[in-house]
């Protein structure tokens, strides 16, 4: 596998269910980011984790729940979700130093696509 | 207030010709990034090119170029010689100078869908 993978790539879930969404990164990276994609609304951030620590938690109901176990696995933990929680749920990781500005891009996944019925 | 601003929702563009997609950003950090993503239906963003505010010279990536007008705030994406396959959404992002723990925070635009007609 290369670059960013996303399982599912399609997820299906009741508003009572339980779910996961896994992100694996294969390109060495420290930084891995979780952003909701909605019809008509912009990219949004959700999560930023930095060396398995999470930095950024852009006020996401609690409904959401990320665990980064290591710097390659993210993951977005799903429940009592919303049928408005429905969109496309993408990861991404960038190679980021502690030390002043970095200029490196980040790379993303090819998405989950979530809907909540 | 937005800090991205892609006014063209949707172009249709000829193939084989050259198409330019507008960005403008808005930002007081002297130091920033911007960056632009391809998006095909598949939902994969696909990073395109990077320009960084102090570079001098816009940055060029094949048949992608961003022209990058620093005092106007505008970072256009530039297509040169349009494929069908160039057939997507397209994102303008910006990245501010704040580092959170070495990681940034990219900010994104709404997107322009662009289609090339054969």
């Amino acid at each position: 596998e290369t670059g960013v993978t996303q399982t599912p790539r399609h997820l299906v879930m009741g508003m009572t269910n339980k779910k996961s969404l896994k992100c694996e990164q294969h390109l060495g990276h420290n930084a891995m980011y979780w952003y909701k994609q909605s019809a008509k609304k912009p990219l949004e951030l959700m999560f930023v984790y930095s060396l398995e620590e999470r930095v950024e938690n852009n006020s996401v109901p609690s409904r959401f729940s990320p665990e980064c176990p290591n710097s390659s696995h993210l993951f977005l933990h799903l429940h009592t979700l919303q049928p408005e929680d429905s969109a496309l749920y993408l990861c991404a990781s960038s190679q980021d130093r502690n030390s002043g500005i970095s200029t490196d891009t980040q790379y993303f996944g090819p998405g989950t696509r979530l809907t909540v019925l | 207030a937005q800090k991205i601003t892609q006014t063209q929702p949707g172009m249709f563009v000829q193939e084989k010709e050259a198409v330019t997609l507008d960005c403008t950003y808005d930002t007081s950090d002297p130091s920033y990034g911007l960056f632009w993503y391809k998006q095909p239906s598949s939902g994969e963003m696909i990073f395109l090119i990077y320009q960084g505010s102090y570079d001098q010279q816009n940055a060029t990536e094949g048949r992608y170029s961003l022209n990058f007008q620093k005092a106007r705030k505008s970072a256009n994406l530039v297509i040169s010689a349009s494929q069908l396959g160039d057939s997507a959404m397209y994102f303008c992002a910006m990245r501010e100078g704040t580092i959170i723990q070495g990681a940034q925070k990219l900010v994104f635009g709404q997107g322009t869908r662009l289609t090339i007609n054969p």
